[in-house]
């Protein structure tokens, strides 16, 4: 069956500290998108990188769609960085759904 | 613009009820999705439209729940006989799309929490 999966589920970092948060998916992906769920529920649009590399300011973002894995990586973490990170995938045997990972908590402290 | 919009933002209802969501898209947007969130989870995709039409369906959505788009632009959800397991964020997004194949940059509302007693 379809499987996105991300790790790590729970993250505690330090204040300043840098970390890489995971997405590995079963099949060939149209659409990739990370965001950020704050703690209203919002979620946030962070990348639209369904291949290849991109940044904004301290985050950037990579997926090697040949082998089936997306990364976020947050530099120089701050206490408002905090909350749930997602990622979405559209698949091509899937149609137009789109599946969401089971996310990441992170927790930054100061 | 002012991005996706969802209405009401907090609801509340006894079990056996209808309720009745609404979200208004990004207005160029012709696609619109609604998915559901409960705690802990990440959102799971129930259905989405392409302009009026309504392309696909999740088995998550049963025969209480129906969704309209009528005119293309804003979408209701509707559930009837309410349960306590219909208890969730109800969360829409819009996006471009393109002929059958895939979206570009789907953006969210902020979401209906639904609670049942």
């Amino acid at each position: 069956g379809i499987q996105v999966e991300q790790s790590p589920p729970d993250l505690i970092l330090q204040e300043g500290a840098n970390s890489t948060l995971r997405c590995n998916f079963s099949d060939s992906v149209n659409n990739l998108q990370w965001f950020h769920q704050n703690p209203w529920g919002q979620l946030i649009n962070l990348f639209y990188i369904p291949s290849g590399t991109k940044q904004n300011g301290r985050l950037s973002a990579t997926t090697v769609a040949t082998e089936r894995y997306s990364l976020l990586y947050i530099s120089s973490s701050q206490t408002t960085d905090s909350g749930v990170y997602f990622c979405a995938v559209e698949l091509e045997v899937a149609g137009n759904q789109f599946y969401f990972g089971t996310g990441t908590s992170l927790t930054v402290i100061p | 613009d002012t991005g996706v919009s969802q209405d009401p933002r907090h609801k509340i209802t006894k079990r056996g009820q209808n309720v009745t969501f609404r979200c208004d898209p990004i207005s160029e947007h012709n696609r619109l999705y609604w998915y559901r969130q409960t705690l802990g989870q990440g959102p799971e995709f129930l259905t989405y439209f392409q302009n009026e039409a309504q392309l696909e369906k999740s088995r998550l959505l049963s025969d209480r729940f129906s969704a309209e788009r009528p005119k293309g632009s804003f979408s209701t959800l509707e559930i009837q006989r309410t349960e306590q397991g219909d208890s969730a964020m109800y969360l829409c997004a819009s996006s471009q799309g393109q002929g059958i194949r895939s979206s570009y940059e789907q953006y969210f509302g902020p979401g209906t929490r639904l609670t049942v007693t």
